[in-house]
């Protein structure tokens, strides 16, 4: 079980909106920056977004990031086939005094 | 350019050890907080470990601890994860990252190692 918590799986078509949310508490989210990674079939993780909002260079804009009190979001606008993929938001666990991760949604651009 | 090159994975019997490394390359290595993070076949990422870039911290999450140590070696560029009493359910792929920010942001990520524990 995941400190965060991400829905399973979203969906949506082509050239469509898809946001991902991601849910934590004080110790989590609501004291630290949250990064979002997109994970292909096969690959390594890769950094989407970082403290909350800012894009790493040549992550295109369609992904976006936001983050209110204890949880965050990802967006993804311009839904294209290669953006299937796994989606996981990560922090720090002040209480913990370990890194947290959700448990990963499975983006499906039908 | 940054390259994390993880290797030492295997089949391993439960209550073996086992090491890994993780060989840096293309930034300054001494100045970076480096982490380890595992996904087991068809789950999720898990955070396992981190060493601060001057090793005066060092955290493990609870399913580790005390059964395994990270470390790192400056004139080598190399992070180490040792992993004793090894168990099924540290079977998983094992990454290392680069902490390029606070709050665990990972910028770069190795290609990852497997580890099977299986008698």
């Amino acid at each position: 079980q995941s400190v965060l918590t991400q829905p399973p799986s979203v969906s949506a078509a082509p050239g469509q909106r898809v946001t991902i949310s991601c849910s934590g508490s004080s110790s989590n989210i609501g004291n630290n920056h949250v990064s979002w990674y997109q994970q292909l079939p096969g690959t390594a993780p890769k950094l989407l977004i970082y403290e909350n909002n800012k894009r790493p260079s040549g992550i295109p804009d369609r992904f976006s990031g936001s983050k209110s009190g204890t949880s965050a979001t990802l967006g993804i606008t311009g839904l294209q086939t290669g953006d299937e993929a796994d989606y996981y938001c990560g922090t720090w666990d002040s209480s913990l005094s370990a890194g947290v991760f959700g448990g990963g949604t499975k983006l499906t651009v039908l | 350019q940054v390259q994390l090159v993880e290797s030492g994975g295997g089949v391993v019997q439960p209550g073996r050890s086992l090491r890994l490394s993780c060989a840096a390359s293309g930034f300054s290595f001494s100045t970076y907080a480096m982490h380890w993070v595992r996904q087991a076949p068809g789950k999720g990422l898990e955070w396992v470990a981190v060493i601060s870039y001057d090793e005066s911290y060092k955290h493990y999450a609870d399913s580790v601890k005390g059964r395994f140590t990270i470390s790192r070696d400056i004139s080598k560029t190399t992070l180490y994860l040792e992993m004793n009493s090894l168990r099924a359910e540290d079977t998983a792929v094992y990454y290392c990252a680069r902490e390029g920010g606070a709050s665990c942001r990972f910028d770069y990520w190795g290609q990852g190692t497997l580890v099977t524990v299986s008698s």
